[in-house]
């Protein structure tokens, strides 16, 4: 089974600094899909960015980047210019490339809570 | 993004009775939906997978017959939880799988509170 493991349960940062998000999984499939997800307190999942894993180049949405590490199994997220929006829970989720009942469901990470300060 | 609506967003109910939460996928088809539970700081547990016109496939742990789920349309997925009881009060999540993305888009969720 594999398993997602984000280190941090809570990182803080100044409102317009730089933070890396660390996220960790094991797994011994080679064609997979990463995300990160970010739940606010609503309580709203939303989709943040997204990486298959047969792509070398790392995912990129405006200011959020991934350094994905396919080899070490890692999958961080930096997020550059930090605003107060984005201010949330943190979710890092595997999901297999595999077909059928199962195997399409997302494996989460335990989250870590994003602290911005103005 | 692609838009998933839930109904209701809460619900109080007695203990015993049971409550069926809606889950659609507004702006595409979706052959597969999920439902997760997420207790209060925790992250979310995958509870059962969705698959329009078939069975749902349910994780290990997860009581089939409790947790009753039907995906009749390409649009809708329904969780029924019946002869609800306290300790099924959670935060029920879905999502709807937008293949096209090979990516998951998820509802509002469902607040359950069973008294």
């Amino acid at each position: 089974a594999q398993t997602v493991t984000q280190s941090q349960p809570e990182m803080s940062v100044q409102e317009a600094e730089t933070v890396t998000l660390s996220c960790t999984y094991d797994t011994s499939e080679s064609d997979y899909y990463l995300f990160w997800y970010k739940q606010p307190p609503s309580r709203q999942m939303i989709l943040v960015i997204r990486q298959e894993a047969y792509k070398q180049q790392n995912a990129t949405e405006n200011r959020f980047s991934v350094n994905f590490q396919k080899a070490a199994k890692s999958f961080s997220l930096k997020i550059s210019d930090s605003q107060l929006g984005d201010a949330a829970m943190y979710f890092c989720a595997y999901r297999s490339s595999s077909s059928g009942g199962g195997a399409d469901g997302l494996t989460f990470g335990k989250g870590t809570h994003l602290i911005i300060q103005p | 993004g692609a838009v998933v609506s839930q109904h209701p967003s809460w619900v109080i109910c007695k203990s015993g009775t049971s409550v069926k939460i809606e889950c659609r996928s507004l702006d595409f088809q979706a052959t597969t939906m999920f439902w997760y539970r997420q207790f209060p700081k925790q992250s979310l547990m995958l509870m059962a997978t969705s698959n329009e016109g078939s069975k749902a496939t349910y994780e290990q742990g997860v009581e089939k017959d409790k947790f009753l789920i039907n995906h009749a349309s390409l649009t809708l997925s329904t969780l029924t939880v019946t002869s609800a009881h306290p300790e099924d009060s959670s935060f029920y999540i879905c999502s709807a799988l937008w293949r096209l993305q090979e990516t998951q888009y998820f509802g509002p969720g469902t607040r359950l509170l069973v008294l």
